[in-house]
């Protein structure tokens, strides 16, 4: 579980507020990805940064921003949210090569209520 | 039809019979499949991965793929109430392989 640290792992925000989700990995991995899960409902990807380069944006709404400065942090800015974003939100990150199909390990997730 | 299914469950063995967890996926040309085990209130953690048709055994785990079927299932022998948790299964998206598509789950319970 400390290969992939997620902070705060807990979060109660107001509508209008702004937060910050952070990860960091300890794996020499070079993708990081940001899950949502919600009750009931499959985890969903929201983004994808290989190499630091964003290469996957699932339909996320604009008040989800991530930012990847480096291989080994992942950053989700959050900012006018939803009741309806209250999830646990999943951090993962894997070695990519070049067949692809890479195990991906998971942080142990920020649960994040939004009121 | 969802991309990845499974039975929600719950289901519930008793302890030291075999487990049987099921998945079906829609996208043929699939190729990396992966099982996650997640506790309650925890993230999810990789019991097993398979790339080619046939089994694959890891102590008392084992992956079935069938590709021609679209199937891959997890075979958890003499269960433990440990093993008790909610079973994913993952799928990688055709031309991406990063992207992970996850089932439901389904939640086994395993009593003592």
């Amino acid at each position: 579980e400390t290969g992939v640290t997620q902070t705060p792992r807990h979060l109660v925000m107001g509508m209008t507020n702004k937060k910050s989700l952070k990860c960091e990995q300890h794996l020499g991995h070079n993708a990081m990805y940001w899950y949502k899960q919600s009750a009931k409902k499959p985890l969903e990807l929201m983004f994808v940064y290989n190499f630091k380069e964003q290469t996957e944006n699932n339909s996320v709404p604009s008040r989800f921003s991530p930012e990847c400065p480096n291989s080994s942090h992942l950053f989700l800015h959050l900012h006018t949210l939803q009741p309806e974003d209250s999830a646990l939100y999943l951090c993962a990150s894997s070695q990519v090569n070049s067949g692809g199909g890479e195990t991906q390990y998971f942080g142990p997730g920020t649960r994040l209520l939004v009121l | 039809q969802k991309e990845v299914e499974q039975n929600s469950g719950p289901l519930s063995v008793p302890e030291g019979a075999i487990a049987s967890l099921n998945c079906t996926y829609s996208d043929r040309v699939s190729q990396s499949f992966f099982w996650y085990r997640q506790y309650s209130g925890k993230s999810p953690e990789l019991i097993m991965s398979i790339y080619s048709n046939g089994d694959k055994e890891d102590g008392r785990f084992t992956a079935q793929l069938n590709k021609a079927s679209q199937y891959v299932s997890l075979l958890i022998r003499d269960s433990q109430p440990s093993d008790s948790a909610t079973y994913l299964c993952a799928v990688t998206k055709t031309g991406s392989a990063r992207q992970l598509t996850f089932g439901s789950g389904t939640q086994l319970t395993v009593l003592p």
